[in-house]
């Protein structure tokens, strides 16, 4: 059964500090994994997307591993700030035919001043 | 300015009455989804669309139907049927580029029943 586990569910930092989130997937055949940032009440932005053949991705202060070896992606942040308060979702895509996106359930990350 | 767009933000039904949501988007996407996204759960898929006058049920399609007779439209209407229609209601679209396809997501409609 394809499925993206996520953890933790729910992390608190002081602004300034660093933090890792994780990401667990049993999906074939895999095509792409992608993180996302969604903050409350709004749609999801993309932080990062990567192929089986990337293990790591940049955008700014996020950092995004991928081993596909042993399934698993980190997204790192950097030198956290009250605005990446969010919600951090890391969706798996399989292709059989069509695409199909496989959602995790989120870290919902808050970032104390 | 391209983009996806959903109106309303806020939507308030009263039970047994159909509500629809709107999708638009003027990205020249081929593919259109709608998500349903309530607390502590990934996103569930309702239906999606790979080409104008066809879509597809996806995991929770009961209660809601669609229709796609334009690329760019993708509207969602929430039925009676649906017995609990609360929730927060994701439309994002894709374009198939082999090892990269990637979803852009509107910015949701928040639908509570009273």
């Amino acid at each position: 059964k394809n499925q993206v586990e996520q953890s933790p569910q729910s992390l608190i930092i002081l602004e300034g500090k660093n933090c890792t989130l994780q990401c667990n997937y049993t999906v074939s055949p895999f095509s792409n994994l992608r993180w996302y940032k969604q903050d409350t009440g709004r749609g999801p932005v993309s932080l990062t997307i990567m192929t089986f053949s990337e293990n790591t991705k940049s955008n700014g202060r996020y950092t995004a591993t991928l081993d596909a070896d042993t399934k698993q992606s980190s997204l790192h942040i950097t030198a956290s700030q009250l605005s990446d308060s969010a919600s951090y979702i890391c969706v798996v895509s399989a292709i059989s035919g069509t695409y199909k996106y496989i959602f995790g359930t989120g870290t919902r990350l808050k970032v104390l001043a | 300015d391209g983009g996806i767009t959903q109106s309303p933000k806020y939507l308030f039904r009263k039970e047994g009455q159909n509500v629809t949501l709107s999708c638009e988007q003027n990205l020249n996407h081929d593919a259109m989804y709608w998500y349903r996204q309530d607390p502590g759960q990934g996103l569930r898929l309702i239906y999606y669309s790979q080409i104008v006058n066809d879509f597809q049920k996806g995991d929770i399609a009961e209660g809601y139907s669609v229709s796609r007779e334009k690329k760019e439209s993708f509207p969602l209407t929430v039925t009676s049927a649906q017995k609990n229609p609360t929730a927060f209601y994701l439309c994002a679209s894709s374009i198939p580029r082999p090892g990269y396809n990637e979803q852009f997501f509107g910015p949701g409609t928040r639908l509570t029943v009273l």
